[in-house]
């Protein structure tokens, strides 16, 4: 069975630091898809990135980078220069290639990013 | 493109009384649809899945005749509350994917109810 965890439940900081949220996976399958979805207080959720299990390459996207190491089965998420806008729930999500899409959440973190 | 609109985006009823939720897919055609429901401060919980044209799928644990799942066309899927009590009060939120290998989910805005 596949499983997220996301062992920060809350995490602060003060704007212009930089924050790095954690997200470790489980899964037996050989292919599959990991998820960074931003959920605002409105709730509404927003895609970050999907990135496949064969493609290791760090991605970075403006002030947002993605480390994803299969040997740790970990795929962590920094924030660079943290604003107050950045504050919201961080999910990581996990979706097996052959479970129709079925995602895996993981329990969330917290990010508050304070003046 | 890849739109998910829910209607409503938030409802209250009394206790007793059934709600409707719609997920639309705007720019696509959703072969199958995902209904989440999330408590506060908690994650995303699968209740159930859905192809267009055959019954829902649900999770181990939510009750079917209770939480009412139609996917009657490619770009629609409803979820009715049936008999519903102040604990079915919750975040439904719905996702949409053109394929069982398309490899994403596009969700849509959410819908809280609240039952009085």
């Amino acid at each position: 069975a596949q499983k997220v965890t996301q062992a920060q439940t809350e995490i602060s900081v003060v704007e212009k630091e930089d924050v790095t949220l954690d997200c470790v996976y489980e899964t037996r399958d050989t292919t599959y898809y990991l998820f960074w979805y931003k959920q605002p207080p409105s709730g509404e959720l927003v895609f970050l990135i999907r990135r496949n299990s064969f493609d290791e390459q760090n991605e970075i996207s403006g002030r947002y980078s993605w480390n994803f190491q299969k040997s740790t089965s970990s795929f962590n998420f920094t924030i660079t220069a943290s604003q107050v806008v950045d504050s919201a729930v961080y999910f990581c999500a996990l979706s097996e290639a052959g479970g129709g899409n079925k995602l895996t959440f993981g329990t969330g973190t917290q990010l508050k990013v304070e003046l | 493109g890849a739109v998910v609109s829910q209607h409503p985006s938030w409802v209250i009823c009394k206790s007793g009384t059934s709600v409707k939720i719609e997920c639309r897919s705007l720019d696509f055609q959703a072969t199958t649809m995902f209904w989440y429901r999330q408590f506060p401060k908690q994650s995303l919980m699968l209740m159930a899945t859905s192809n267009e044209g055959s019954k829902a799928t649900y999770e181990q644990g939510v009750e079917k005749d209770k939480f009412l799942i139609n996917h009657a066309s490619l770009t629609l899927s409803t979820l009715t509350v049936t008999s519903a009590h102040p604990e079915d009060s919750s975040f439904y939120i719905c996702s949409a994917s053109s394929g069982p290998f398309s490899g994403r989910q596009y969700f849509g805005p959410g819908t809280r109810l609240t039952v009085t």
